[in-house]
């Protein structure tokens, strides 16, 4: 089964800084998500990658693949406080296995 | 966008009783649908995978006969927690996708059982 392995677990930032987080694989991704969520609540789609070496960006979160598909970051430029949470990265596994395993998560708060 | 209700938001129950909780897609056919468990600061755990019309694949590790599920309909997928227990208390997330979309989350359900 493929393992996502994120880092760090938890992140405490200072209004207004960069940050990023990063998910790796322990097989190729064929499609990696990004999600945010406030514990006990939903999970909030971020963005959808799937090429190697692509990069999407949403407002001040932009996401990357890297060329070998085994590792994604979520970058945050500019953190304010509704950028806290936990954000997830899930993985399918390939082929017609359409279903998402996560990693365990990080936990970011962002002091004003 | 796509959508996908899940109820209740949350349920307290006795040690013992059955508790159901419902998945709906709401603008889209849910060709598979997806139930997940998550314990407090932990991260998703995939409980099953859910077909219409078929029989649900369970993940290893999680029993079938204490968390029933059913996938009767294009746009509903139900969990059933068999005589649930206090270790059975848990927050659970169905999630479900369809041809043309990826995978939508319900807001979840928090199981409480005393």
């Amino acid at each position: 089964s493929q393992e996502l392995e994120q880092s760090p677990q938890s992140l405490i930032v200072q209004e207004g800084k960069n940050l990023t987080i990063n998910c790796t694989s322990s097989k190729t991704l064929y499609g990696l998500y990004w999600y945010k969520q406030k514990y006990g609540e939903g999970l909030i789609f971020l963005m959808m990658l799937q090429k190697g070496g692509e990069e999407k960006s949403h407002e001040k979160i932009t996401a990357k693949l890297d060329e070998k598909k085994q590792q994604s970051s979520l970058h945050i430029t500019a953190s304010q406080p509704s950028h806290a949470g936990i954000y997830l990265c899930g993985a399918e596994g390939g082929g017609s296995n359409y279903k998402l395993t996560f990693g365990k998560g990080t936990l970011l708060t962002v002091n004003p | 966008g796509a959508v996908v209700s899940q109820h209740p938001s949350w349920v307290i129950c006795k040690s013992g009783t059955s508790v159901k909780i419902e998945c709906r897609s709401l603008d889209f056919q849910a060709t598979t649908m997806f139930w997940y468990r998550q314990f407090p600061k932990q991260s998703l755990m995939l409980m099953a995978t859910s077909n219409e019309g078929s029989k649900a694949t369970y993940e290893q590790g999680v029993e079938k006969d204490k968390f029933l599920i059913n996938h009767a309909s294009l746009t509903l997928s139900t969990l059933t927690v068999t005589s649930a227990h206090p270790e059975d208390s848990s927050f659970y997330i169905c999630s479900a996708r369809g041809p043309s979309t990826g995978y939508t989350f319900g807001s979840g359900t928090r199981l409480t059982v005393v």
